[in-house]
């Protein structure tokens, strides 16, 4: 059962438009979520988090939405760049400081 | 400081071997984890080590296991290895209680 879940496999933007992945999580004891930005051949690298007692976190181009009473979070991209292409990967945790990690988003800039 | 180091970066083993990855985590980090990641899939969640103590576990079998040592680095073990193996594993490593990980180039692991 997967708790942590990114529905869209890809998505393609226009660059210089918004970017927004999304993820969903069953769990409601997870507190801390966070966003991951992997290139091929490369480990994932840490973008953004946000702790479960804001519904609003932004750096830069970046800001991360989450919606407790939903379950859902998502990270919106403003303007999206060429380099902003990747796979996105969605982590949640809870006390236990486990990550749980959905399985990923390919996000294309298109020129 | 220097950031996580995984040796090596390309194996191929066949099946039924055995194999060991090694990670060094980023200097005062002692928590290290290991992730496997496969074609379409997220990354899957192996083991955590903390301080030479497995902390955390996710549902792979006895096959994989790992150890951390005194000093933080970690290795990894895969016995009897089989085709599905084939992989890029990745060891993260962040320090304490926070939910943040660094993680390494990873090791691409091919089975044949």
């Amino acid at each position: 059962d997967q708790q942590v879940k990114q529905n869209s496999p890809s998505l393609s933007v226009q660059e210089g438009r918004i970017s927004i992945l999304n993820c969903d999580y069953t769990n409601s004891m997870f507190d801390y979520f966070l966003w991951y930005k992997k290139y091929p051949a490369e480990g994932p690298t840490f973008l953004i988090s946000i702790s479960s007692i804001k519904d609003k976190n932004e750096d830069g181009r970046f800001t991360v939405f989450l919606n407790k009473s939903a379950k859902h979070l998502s990270l919106h991209i403003v303007p999206s760049q060429p380099g902003d292409s990747a796979v996105y990967f969605c982590a949640a945790s809870d006390s236990n400081y486990q990550l749980i990690w959905g399985a990923g988003t390919k996000l294309i800039i298109k020129p | 400081k220097a950031g996580v180091t995984q040796t090596p970066r390309y194996l191929i083993k066949t099946r039924g071997q055995q194999v060991t990855l090694s990670c060094s985590p980023i200097s005062g980090h002692r928590s290290v984890s290991w992730y496997q990641q496969t074609p379409g899939q997220g990354l899957q969640f192996l083991f955590e080590y903390f301080s030479e103590t497995q902390r955390n576990k996710g549902n792979f079998p006895g096959r994989f296991s790992g150890r951390q040592f005194s000093n933080s680095r970690s290795e990894m073990n895969v016995s009897t290895l089989e085709l599905g193996d084939s992989a890029l594993y990745l060891c993260a490593s962040s320090s304490e209680n926070t939910d943040t990980q660094y993680f390494g180039p990873g090791t691409r692991l091919t089975v044949l």
